[in-house]
């Protein structure tokens, strides 16, 4: 099956900080990735959609000066936390879809954030 | 907006048990397709089957099925036969049929925390 990989998989930063978090489609292309959020036994949220070549998509409520997202190549999509304060520490997960494979997601392994 | 909803936080069975996890949704939309994923201690996201919803025929994976009713906007999954390798978080998701502006994000339900009595 197609992987996604995370990195790093935990991280912790310094209130003030900005903290990049890469996710990679290991065996496939993808065109488009989605960035969710899940906070400590809760459920995943969309934050955006991540375009290769283009401008993210941001879901209502999700500041994009905030969280900025960068898919510079087919492979590649990244989410910088700017700024990061303790309500920023979450678990950040990404997936990823395949161009030829429209129905399926592949989730990578998530990240653990925590801002002191 | 779409949304998901799951009523049991915490579901539990015996081993080799038949257990079924409850998923409602809401949608104007027609054509949609819904999921179940897993997500064990990990946090990895496993995906454990899937229903088009131009689909009549209930998804079945193995021990896992789904009973899929649209007009009931409910879209429940069965586990058979459940081993202690079933417990985790599950999750059903809901997501638009492909847009082809790459606005088809999942939209998750708060899940189900499946334990299993050996």
């Amino acid at each position: 099956g197609a992987v996604v990989s995370q990195h790093p998989s935990r991280v912790i930063c310094k209130s003030g900080t900005s903290v990049k978090i890469e996710c990679r489609s290991l065996d496939f292309q993808a065109t488009t990735m989605f960035w969710y959020r899940q906070f400590p036994k809760q459920s995943l949220m969309l934050m955006a959609t991540s375009n290769e070549g283009s401008k993210a998509t941001y879901e209502q409520g999700v500041e994009k000066d905030k969280f900025l997202i960068n898919h510079a190549s087919l492979t590649l999509s990244t989410l910088t936390v700017t700024s990061a304060h303790p309500e920023d520490s979450s678990f950040y997960i990404c997936s990823a879809r395949p161009p030829r494979d429209t129905d399926t997601q592949y989730f990578g392994p998530g990240t653990r954030l925590t801002v002191l | 907006a779409q949304t998901v909803t799951q009523s049991q936080p915490e579901m539990s069975v015996q081993e080799a048990e038949t257990v079924t996890l409850s998923c409602t949704y809401d949608t104007s939309e027609s054509d949609y397709y819904l999921f179940w994923y897993k997500q064990p201690p990990s946090r990895q996201m496993i995906l454990v089957i899937r229903q088009e919803a131009y689909k009549q025929q209930n998804a079945t994976e193995n021990r896992f099925s789904v009973n899929f009713q649209k007009a009931a906007k409910s879209f429940s999954l069965k586990i058979s036969d459940s081993q202690l390798g079933d417990a985790a978080m599950y999750f059903c998701a809901y997501r638009i049929l492909y847009s082809g502006g790459g606005a088809d994000g999942l939209t998750f339900g708060k899940g189900t925390h499946l334990i299993i009595q050996p």
